[in-house]
């Protein structure tokens, strides 16, 4: 069945540093590709999102590139800022047997920015 | 923001007694779901609806029930609550047309 591996945390970075989270899938046909942000005592909000190949998500900074070729969707910011530390989800589009949507989510990776 | 509820929003009860928690939508919208959250095992899927009287299991249905008689409200039960159940509970919804889904704030549940 579909999947989603996404990289372990805390990641822990210095104010204005580069990131990536690292997101990689196993699915079958062309699925959906989601990330989710969730900042202290709240729930998730969508941060970005990629419907197709090659497609490209980006919001607030945060950029990620639907790759068909490596069966990847990671997050990159180039400068983070304190305000972006939060635990990061990647989502994956799937199907039950009767073709209702879910989606399939990673362990979520937690981000911590220091100023 | 897409009207989404939860009530209670922290609750403390005792092995053994019922929970209910409420999830309540505004905008009419098909798909609701029920997630727990526990650290560690990020957010997994406890039940789904994709209408009314429409449900179906998660991968943790055990233990939980659920119920939609109408379309803006989804209730989950905890029949007999267990300290495994303590958890942070997300409801959300699906968008027409769409993978996406939306999230509630929230209900922290403490079983003693």
């Amino acid at each position: 069945g579909n999947s989603v591996t996404q990289m372990e945390g805390p990641v822990t970075l210095s104010e204005e540093a580069f990131l990536t989270i690292n997101c990689t899938y196993t699915a079958t046909g062309y699925p959906s590709l989601f990330w989710y942000v969730q900042y202290p005592g709240e729930g998730l909000q969508l941060l970005l999102k990629a419907t197709k190949a090659d497609d490209k998500g980006s919001n607030k900074g945060f950029e990620a590139t639907y790759r068909k070729e490596t069966t990847s969707f990671h997050l990159e910011k180039g400068s983070v800022q304190v305000s972006d530390s939060a635990v990061y989800f990647c989502a994956l589009s799937d199907l039950d047997a009767g073709n209702n949507r879910k989606l399939i989510w990673g362990l979520g990776t937690s981000l911590a920015v220091n100023p | 923001d897409a009207g989404i509820t939860q009530s209670p929003r922290h609750k403390v009860t005792e092995t053994g007694t019922p929970v209910t928690l409420r999830c309540h939508q505004t905008e009419n919208h098909r798909y609701m779901y029920w997630y727990r959250q526990d650290p560690g095992h990020g957010l997994r899927l406890i039940h789904y609806s994709y209408g009314v009287k429409d449900t179906d299991k998660g991968e943790v249905s055990d233990g939980y029930s659920v119920s939609r008689s109408k379309t803006e409200d989804f209730l989950l039960t905890l029949e007999s609550a267990t300290s495994s159940q303590t958890s942070v509970y997300f409801c959300a919804i699906g968008l027409k047309g769409s993978y996406e889904q939306y999230f509630g704030p929230g209900t922290r549940l403490t079983v003693t």
